[in-house]
């Protein structure tokens, strides 16, 4: 069964400070991996996802996430954080085709920014 | 601009109550799926619909029951509400399995927040 971890809770950081959350994997073929945000009080909404071909992609607002398949890892990414960034941040895991189709979510990642 | 629509943001509700949670989707999807969300515990699926009238077991189906009648509309029942029952809960959509990229993309609504006292 896939399953995904982020081990990070929370995190704090500074506005203006780069920012990198982290997000593994369990899953026994190549996955389809997602991130997605979600601010105070509101549904989550997509970041960025990778299905294949290059390994970093870019998502919205200014976020990047590289998949490495040696680390099993999909850590998300942003060179300079704003005030409006701060929200609970989600890794998911897909299946690809014979799969249940249903992403699994980790638990999340508070991001806490500091003025 | 697509959407998932949940008709209530916010329920209070007492025990013992039946409670409906009704959301809306706009995109003709095919999938459907009802979420829990608890600090510290993330998304916990409830129940998924691939197509109507047709309904599948999540991870945490015990004490809720779910209808679809219509493609663009999936509700979630407690039949009897109880206090661990308090919870946020998260409505999503998706494409249906022909597009296996699609099928993993969701599409989620603002949320129902649901107090049970």
């Amino acid at each position: 069964a896939q399953s995904v971890t982020q081990p990070d809770i929370h995190i704090t950081v500074s506005e203006g400070a780069s920012l990198e959350l982290r997000c593994n994997y369990s899953y026994g073929a190549t996955p389809y991996l997602f991130w997605y945000v979600q601010s105070p009080g509101q549904g989550l909404q997509l970041l960025l996802k990778y299905f294949s071909g290059d390994t970093l992609v870019q998502g919205i607002k200014g976020f990047e996430a590289e998949f490495k398949r040696s680390q099993s890892s999909f850590n998300l990414r942003k060179p300079s954080v704003h005030w409006s960034d701060a929200a609970e941040y989600f890794c998911a895991v897909g299946a690809v085709p014979g799969g249940s189709y249903i992403p699994t979510f980790g638990r999340g990642t508070s991001l806490i920014v500091h003025p | 601009d697509v959407k998932v629509t949940q008709s209530s943001r916010y329920l209070v509700k007492r025990t013992g109550e039946k409670v409906f949670l009704e959301c809306v989707q706009d995109m003709d999807h095919e999938n459907m799926f009802w979420y829990r969300q608890d600090p510290g515990l993330g998304l916990r699926l409830i129940y998924f619909s691939y197509d109507v009238k047709m309904k599948e077991k999540g991870d945490i189906p015990e004490g809720y029951s779910v209808s679809r009648e219509k493609k663009e509309r999936f509700s979630l029942i407690l039949e009897s509400a109880s206090t661990n029952q308090t919870s946020m809960y998260l409505c999503a959509s998706s494409l249906g399995r022909g597009s296996s990229s699609g099928a993993n993309v969701l599409t989620f609504g603002a949320g129902s927040r649901l107090t049970v006292l």
